[in-house]
Formats: C-alpha cells, sequence, structure tokens
C-alpha cells in the first residue's frame, strides 16, 4: 500500500488569492491523480499529473486555474488559482502504483473561500 | 459519465449482512469492478475489485454476475463504523484515473 500525505489538510482562503496544496508519496509511483469533490457530492477527476511533462486535464478544467507540477515519482501539487467561493470543496491527490493494483487516496484538503 | 448505477442510500441493522447492488451494463471486456468507500470527511478507501471471479477479502466479498453487467458487495457483518457512501467504479488495471458516480449511502444502524 501506499501512504499518501497531504498539506493543508484544511485552509481558509481569500477570494482572489491562491493556494497550493501538496502531495507526497511514501513511494515511487507512476500514477498521480487530482480529484475535487464539492460540497455533498461525488470526486470528479480534474487531472492527471504527468512526471516531467505537462498535467493532462479533464473537460471543464484549465491549466491557468489549476496548475499542476509533478517534479518526480513522489510528489505533486496543485494550485488552485484566482480563487472564488465556488471553489470551496475538497481536494484530493490520488496514487495508482502500477498494474492491477487499486488506487491509494489522501485524506484531501478542505478549502472554503470567502 | 460514471458507467455505474447504484442505489442511492441503502439501511442496514448492525451484525446484519449489507448487499450493495450495481449495474454496470456498458463494462467491456478488460474492465474491472472496483468498490471505494468514503467515510465522512476522509479520503476513499479501497475495498475490493474483480474481474470475473467472486472475490473475498477481510473487508467485504464481491459478487460479478456471469454476464458481468452487474455486482453485489457483501458486507457480511455490518458495523456501525461501516456507515459511508460506498463507490462502484469499473476501470482498466494500470491505468488507476477512477470515474466516480453518485455512490450509495449505507447507514447501519443498531
Amino acid at each position: 500500500s501506499a501512504v499518501i500525505s497531504q498539506k493543508p489538510s484544511r485552509d481558509i482562503c481569500q477570494r482572489g488569492t491562491s493556494l497550493t496544496i501538496q502531495c507526497q508519496v511514501d513511494s515511487q509511483v507512476t500514477m498521480m491523480f487530482w480529484y475535487r469533490q464539492q460540497p455533498g457530492q461525488s470526486l470528479t477527476l480534474i487531472a492527471t499529473a504527468n512526471q516531467g511533462s505537462e498535467a493532462t486535464y479533464e473537460s471543464g478544467f484549465v491549466i491557468d486555474k489549476f496548475p499542476i507540477s509533478r517534479p518526480n515519482l513522489t510528489f505533486s501539487t496543485l494550485t488552485v488559482s484566482n480563487m472564488s467561493p465556488e471553489d470551496s470543496s475538497i481536494y484530493l491527490c490520488s496514487v495508482g502504483a502500477n498494474k492491477n493494483t487499486e488506487a491509494f487516496f489522501g485524506q484531501g484538503t478542505r478549502l472554503t473561500v470567502v | 459519465d460514471a458507467k455505474t448505477t447504484q442505489p442511492p442510500s441503502m439501511d442496514c441493522a448492525e451484525g446484519r449482512a449489507a448487499n450493495l447492488p450495481c449495474n454496470h451494463s456498458t463494462i467491456s471486456g478488460n474492465e474491472y469492478v472496483y468498490w471505494y468507500r468514503q467515510i465522512h470527511s476522509q479520503g476513499p478507501q479501497y475495498i475490493i475489485h474483480g474481474l470475473k471471479n467472486n472475490e473475498t477479502n477481510e473487508m467485504a466479498s464481491l459478487i460479478i454476475t456471469e454476464d458481468r453487467k452487474s455486482s453485489t458487495l457483501i458486507l457480511p457483518h455490518a458495523t456501525l463504523r461501516d456507515t459511508a457512501v460506498y463507490y462502484c467504479i469499473v476501470a482498466n488495471t494500470g491505468f488507476q484515473k477512477l470515474v466516480f458516480g453518485t455512490g450509495t449511502r449505507l447507514l447501519v444502524s443498531p
């Protein structure tokens, strides 16, 4: 199994500012993903964080709003830029180790924008 | 879009078996059925997955129909701590890009 640490666990931010969320894994992993969970909703995939190249974004999510870094096989960051109250959500990091294993999730970052 | 359909909510008495159904009629031959659960304010937790054979682990059993168009997650002796949202997901292995549906909210009561 993989142990995932997300920081911060929660934050309250002013609209118009940006927040960077960190995801650290205790082992090298091939695939890393970022999800958003809006209040009372299911999880929605934001993007796949690719090591050494630009992230792959899902429909409805763009790099200018959610820039992602993946400098190595154990670490990634997600930035929520120019925040508005609609960005208030839980943001979750997920890793998939290799073929035929399950994906693991961090505990999430609960973001409130005021 | 999610490829699965689940009832929005279910109730179960503590100590009884919880049987959570999932329909995945468009599943393709190389897709697995995964089950995760999310306890309030926590990240999703892996439960079990399977391709076509029934599977069992320390948490649950997974029964997949022969045509693979539906499955059932069985928690044999539900406890209060099993109260959570349960997600059934179909996905290829080696990719791990999971598309979550709305899940089933299971409430286990004393």
